[in-house]
């Protein structure tokens, strides 16, 4: 079975700060996937990161990081110099197995703050 | 290049009727994913099409079923509602069948409302 644990319901961050939101995961396939999609108050989710569990670097995109740690089983985004815009929930999620189907966390609601 | 669609944007329906959830995949991509965001409950996954068939169910009751047609896009089903089904319904495609590191691309979602 897959899981996939947010445990900061919601998060708060000043303009320009960088934030960490946190993720650990639970699978017994060696190969998966991590992905954090960015879910702003229209609904539509927004891909913004993915790691492989071969992947011997941590992903970057732009401003998004993700800090993946496999012994400890986490995969924490990591958002820089915040924007207004950032204001959203973010979701964690899950691929193993094939990749089929994506198993999501319960998300984590990001507000950023003048 | 167009993204993922989805139609109609809103739906109401009373108890008891069915709902018909329509979606278009990104061109080029043949795999199609169903899922239901509930209030309280999260992104469940519900159904995953490729190449027209069914290949992966999530634990939801058959009253949720679909299909995909030769074209790649998908409908969703949903029959004899229960209040408990109103959600935000999102399709996702993706292009290639059976590769952990792909992307699912993500629609606008169906906003479903049981009354």
């Amino acid at each position: 079975a897959q899981k996939i644990t947010q445990t900061q319901p919601g998060m708060f961050v000043q303009e320009k700060e960088a934030v960490t939101l946190d993720c650990t995961y639970d699978t017994s396939d060696p190969s998966y996937g991590l992905f954090w999609y960015k879910q702003p108050s229209s609904g539509e989710m927004i891909f913004l990161i993915y790691q492989g569990s071969y992947d011997q670097q941590n992903a970057t995109e732009g401003r998004y990081s993700l800090n993946f740690q496999k012994a400890r089983k986490s995969a924490n985004l990591v958002i820089s110099a915040s924007q207004l815009g950032d204001s959203a929930m973010y979701f964690c999620a899950l691929t193993s197995g094939g990749g089929n189907k994506l198993t999501f966390g319960t998300g984590t609601q990001l507000k950023v703050e003048l | 290049e167009a993204g993922v669609t989805q139609s109609p944007t809103h739906l109401i329906k009373t108890r008891g009727q069915q709902a018909t959830l329509r979606c278009s995949p990104i061109s080029g991509h043949t795999s199609v994913y169903w899922y239901q965001q509930a209030l309280g409950l999260g992104l469940q996954f519900l159904l995953w099409y490729d190449e027209g068939e069914e290949r992966n169910r999530g634990n939801f009751p058959p009253r949720f079923s679909g299909r995909q047609f030769p074209n790649y896009s998908s409908e969703l089903n949903v029959n004899a509602l229960e209040l408990e089904d109103s959600a935000l319904y999102l399709c996702a495609s993706s292009p290639i069948y059976g590769q952990v590191g792909n992307e699912q691309f993500f629609g606008p979602g169906t906003r479903l409302t049981v009354l």
